[in-house]
């Protein structure tokens, strides 16, 4: 069981590129989530998933597109990256019954640097 | 709008003495509670959660924490501090009810813990 797994680990974008950090899950959770970790401000929610075909948005989502075409896979695309993207990125997944989600499973993060 | 405020941003306690990480939420209704634990580039791991039922909830490590409705506070505490508990540690908050699924984080508390 592999868990919640996130690539790449690091990345380096020039300003106005775009680039997709993966996110996949084996545990057959159905809730989903991405969210960005700045120093001082803890974890910001950027969009979740409550199951394949269905998403939203979340605290920050200006920049970010997500998707979930299947239950293990929840990629989040920055569009145009900038430097205030510059932050580590984790995804997150969670048992949900009922369209409660319980405790989240964290991946191990993607550190992303903007320039 | 829920919240959630760790007034610390980091404590220092000595090795086997007894710890306390403290937390306070707002939120509509209800609260899910959870304690989460990161330890240097890893992504954070899951400690305790509180939903219902006895105010003192034990979870991993030999770490506990206790709601308080009243204060509306949910401290994380351990009877004895070891070298290894030094992280740093979140508490989280969603609604009961209504809400999404959405979780919000605290900012955050350093853990040090000396010999």
């Amino acid at each position: 069981n592999a868990g919640v797994t996130q690539t790449p680990k690091f990345q380096v974008l020039k300003t106005g590129q775009s680039m997709t950090l993966q996110c996949a899950q084996d545990m057959n959770h159905e809730y989903m989530s991405w969210y960005r970790q700045d120093p001082g401000m803890g974890l910001r929610l950027i969009h979740y998933s409550v199951g394949a075909g269905i998403t939203d948005q979340g605290e920050v989502p200006n920049g970010y597109n997500v998707s979930r075409s299947t239950t293990e896979d929840f990629p989040l695309r920055l569009l145009s990256a900038a430097p205030s993207q510059t932050s580590v990125y984790f995804c997150a997944s969670s048992y949900s019954n009922g369209g409660i989600s319980y405790e989240q499973y964290f991946g191990p993060g993607t550190r992303l640097t903007v320039t | 709008a829920q919240s959630v405020a760790q007034p610390e941003d980091q404590v220092n306690v000595a090795e086997g003495n007894p710890l306390t990480v403290k937390c306070t939420y707002s939120v509509s209704g209800n609260p899910y509670l959870f304690w989460y634990v990161q330890y240097p580039n890893r992504g954070l791991q899951f400690l305790l959660k509180y939903i219902t039922g006895d105010n003192l909830v034990k979870g991993s490590y030999g770490f506990e924490a206790e709601f308080n409705k009243s204060q509306t506070s949910f401290h994380l505490k351990k009877p004895s501090a070891l070298v290894s508990d030094s992280a740093l540690y979140f508490c989280a908050v969603r609604a009961f009810t209504g809400g999404g699924n959405k979780l919000t984080f605290g900012t955050g508390t350093q853990l040090k813990v000396e010999l």
